[in-house]
């Protein structure tokens, strides 16, 4: 788990409440990736950054806003949440040389309980 | 409807046993295949990665096969130990998406038992 860090682990936060999720990831790639990944469902992408530009949004509902100041380090800011946004958050970084993007490689993930 | 099936949806196995798990894929065109393998409370990690060209691959006590006329995989695992317990995931990327988007399976949720 040296290659993508993620923090916080765990995150329990109230519907009214702020918060941002975190991810550092060390392998010198130049994608990053956010993910959902809810109980007995496929992963969801969520949001696709290539040298800190968003490339992808998934039609994710505004109340995630994310973030990417360089190629190393990603953020999901989270406001006014809803309890079905409960789930893992997985972070990932790539390579990307022109059309082609390389083996994704997985952050430890955030566990979000939205009470 | 998800392009990537997989099945079962979760088994339990007792040590020392083989498995097989099933993945059924409509992505096209076809570009990769890969297996991912999840601890709980960890992030996938890669097992194997398939080609069109590539019809088994292996790491260790885990081959995968690859039929890309039928759309279809496997996954076996031999002499299975309680670390194998774990969810394994099908992952299918097209060559029409210009950054590698990956089309996930639900994952086979895998027991090893003493």
């Amino acid at each position: 788990e040296t290659g993508v860090t993620q923090t916080p682990r765990h995150l329990v936060m109230g519907m009214t409440n702020k918060k941002s999720l975190k991810c550092e990831q060390h392998l010198g790639h130049n994608a990053m990736y956010w993910y959902k990944q809810s109980a007995k469902k496929p992963l969801e992408l969520m949001f696709v950054y290539n040298f800190k530009e968003q490339t992808e949004n998934n039609s994710v509902p505004s109340r995630f806003s994310p973030e990417c100041p360089n190629s190393s380090h990603l953020f999901l800011h989270l406001h006014t949440l809803q309890p079905e946004d409960s789930a893992l958050y997985l972070c990932a970084s790539s390579h990307r040389d022109g059309k082609t993007s390389y083996e994704q490689y997985f952050g430890p993930g955030t566990r979000l309980t939205v009470t | 409807k998800n392009q990537v099936e997989q099945s079962p949806q979760s088994l339990i196995i007792l040590e020392g046993k083989n498995c097989t798990l099933q993945c059924n894929y409509t992505v096209s065109p076809f570009s990769n295949l890969r297996w991912y393998k999840q601890d709980t409370g960890r992030g996938p990690v890669s097992l194997t990665i398939m080609t069109f060209s590539e019809n088994t691959k292996s790491n260790g006590r885990y081959t995968a096969t690859l039929d890309a006329d039928t759309k279809q995989s496997s996954l076996h695992i031999t002499a299975s130990q309680l670390s194998d317990s774990a969810s394994y995931i099908c992952v299918v990327s097209s060559t029409t998406d210009s950054w590698g988007k990956l089309q996930f399976g639900a994952g086979t949720q895998v027991v090893v038992t003493p």
